[in-house]
């Protein structure tokens, strides 16, 4: 596609819950991030994928949290048993090579009630 | 750990003023380095990539520069704009493979 799309674009859910965010990179892109933005706070980093090497899962907050990406293109981040505390823009980025130009997604707002 | 300081965290400037936004970061080892902006309950915008080896990258009305010794990185925006209007990130990575950590951002307001 032109650019990195996400969905849902919005998502309110209730705490307990689990929900699954997607994540297309721009085609050919080999590199893919999430990263999470809380109200007033920095980007966060969770979860980077490089072609077939082993992901980069420094970031994940807890184990609640996880992410794959199927055929080396879409990715989807899961939240299992929210918490309101998870409430927030998850952002999801790709580049053409393992340190190239990132391009960002919309970003998909969740909130946990 | 690597940290991304940036200064001022908001500014308002009149239209056609030239500004200078501030990233420093601390471990000058970085691989290359990203300014973005982010326009209210949007996504990040790429403005401009400076690798390591070089000093400065433009686009348009929007110079950066980069000074790895003192961990320094300025982005010039000449003759502002109401549609400059945003937040502007910096971001560093350190390694060829791995994240990007950013800074938290300067808020820019340029009024009519």
């Amino acid at each position: 596609g032109a650019g990195v799309s996400q969905s849902p674009s919005n998502k309110v859910t209730e705490k307990g819950k689990d929900v699954e965010l997607r994540c297309d990179p721009i085609s050919g892109h080999t590199a893919l991030y999430w990263y999470r933005q809380s109200l007033g706070q920095g980007l966060e980093f969770l979860i980077y994928f490089q072609g077939n090497s082993a992901p980069d899962k420094s970031g994940l907050p807890s184990d609640r949290f996880s992410a794959e990406r199927t055929g080396g293109s879409v990715s989807t981040l899961t939240i299992q048993r929210t918490q309101q505390e998870d409430s927030a823009v998850y952002l999801c980025a790709s580049s053409l090579s393992k340190a190239g130009e990132l391009f960002f997604g919309e970003g998909s707002r969740l909130t946990v009630l | 750990k690597q940290e991304v300081t940036q200064i001022p965290a908001a500014l308002s400037v009149p239209e056609g003023e030239n500004l200078v936004l501030n990233c420093s970061f601390t471990d000058s080892a970085i691989y290359n380095l990203q300014w973005f902006r982010q326009d209210p309950g949007k996504g990040l915008t790429s403005l401009l990539l400076i690798q390591s080896s070089q000093r400065e990258q433009t686009s348009g009305r929007l110079n950066a520069s980069l000074d790895k010794s003192s961990g320094r990185s300025t982005l010039y925006i000449a003759a502002s704009q109401p549609g400059d209007s945003a937040t502007y990130l910096c971001a560093v990575r350190v390694g060829t493979a791995s994240k990007l950590t950013f800074g938290t951002g300067t808020r820019l307001q340029v009024t009519l």
